[in-house]
């Protein structure tokens, strides 16, 4: 597609529910990034991708946050018995480059709104 | 390690004057700097990045800003400001070597008619 596209757009979820977020890329985008964005604030890295291999998490906050990108397209954030805090709006952007190519930009997608209840 | 400091959570101008919004950062290596506009419930978008080629960098709808090193600074600046320039502004940092991106706190820019 013409740009990053994450679904679902809003999502509300009761405390301790699993929840599982989309992001499909632009086609042909090697690198793929999730942040968390709290109300109020900048964006914060989780993890990164370099086509299917998860090349840093150091950011996911606790062992309730998985994710994959079994294909190299594709990826899915998992948050597991969600709790109020994780809250927030969920980004993904993708990059034509790889590690290292820093000149490749970067694109967002509107992001997924989770809200927990 | 790599961190970055927006000095004004909040800047409030008139329309059709200048806007400055100033940003600090840190890195251990020589960085890639960039300023993304968020409007509300839109997605991040580039406004423009300093990638270690000229010091002063011009973006999309008039912003610029310009890369000091020596006061670690990158400065947005745009000679006048208009009503869709409303928004909340990010600085950004990434490492050459890296891909990660650091985000500062943001600044929300209200313009007043």
């Amino acid at each position: 597609g013409a740009g990053v596209s994450q679904s679902p757009r809003y999502k509300v979820a009761k405390r301790g529910q699993d929840v599982a977020l989309r992001c499909d890329p632009i086609s042909g985008h090697v690198s793929l990034f999730w942040y968390q964005q709290a109300l109020g604030q900048g964006p914060e890295f989780l993890t990164y991708f370099q086509n299917e291999a998860q090349l840093d998490k150091s950011g996911l906050p606790s062992d309730r946050f998985f994710a994959e990108r079994p294909e190299g397209s594709v990826s899915t954030l998992k948050i597991q018995r969600t709790q109020q805090e994780d809250s927030a709006v969920y980004l993904c952007a993708s990059s034509l480059g790889g590690q290292g190519k820093i000149n490749y930009g970067y694109t967002f997608g509107s992001g997924t709104r989770l809200t927990v209840v | 390690a790599q961190s970055v400091t927006q000095l004004d959570s909040h800047v409030s101008v008139s329309e059709g004057t200048p806007v400055l919004l100033r940003c600090n950062y840190s890195s251990s290596y020589s960085p890639s700097l960039f300023w993304y506009v968020q409007h509300p419930n839109k997605g991040l978008q580039l406004l423009l990045k300093y990638t270690s080629a000229a010091t002063l960098v011009k973006g999309i709808n008039g912003f610029e800003a310009e890369f000091k090193k020596s006061e670690t600074s990158f400065h947005l600046t745009k000679p006048s400001a208009h009503m869709s320039d409303a928004a909340e502004y990010f600085c950004v940092v990434s490492q050459a070597a890296g891909n990660k991106l650091t985000f500062g706190g943001g600044t929300r820019v209200l313009v007043k008619p």
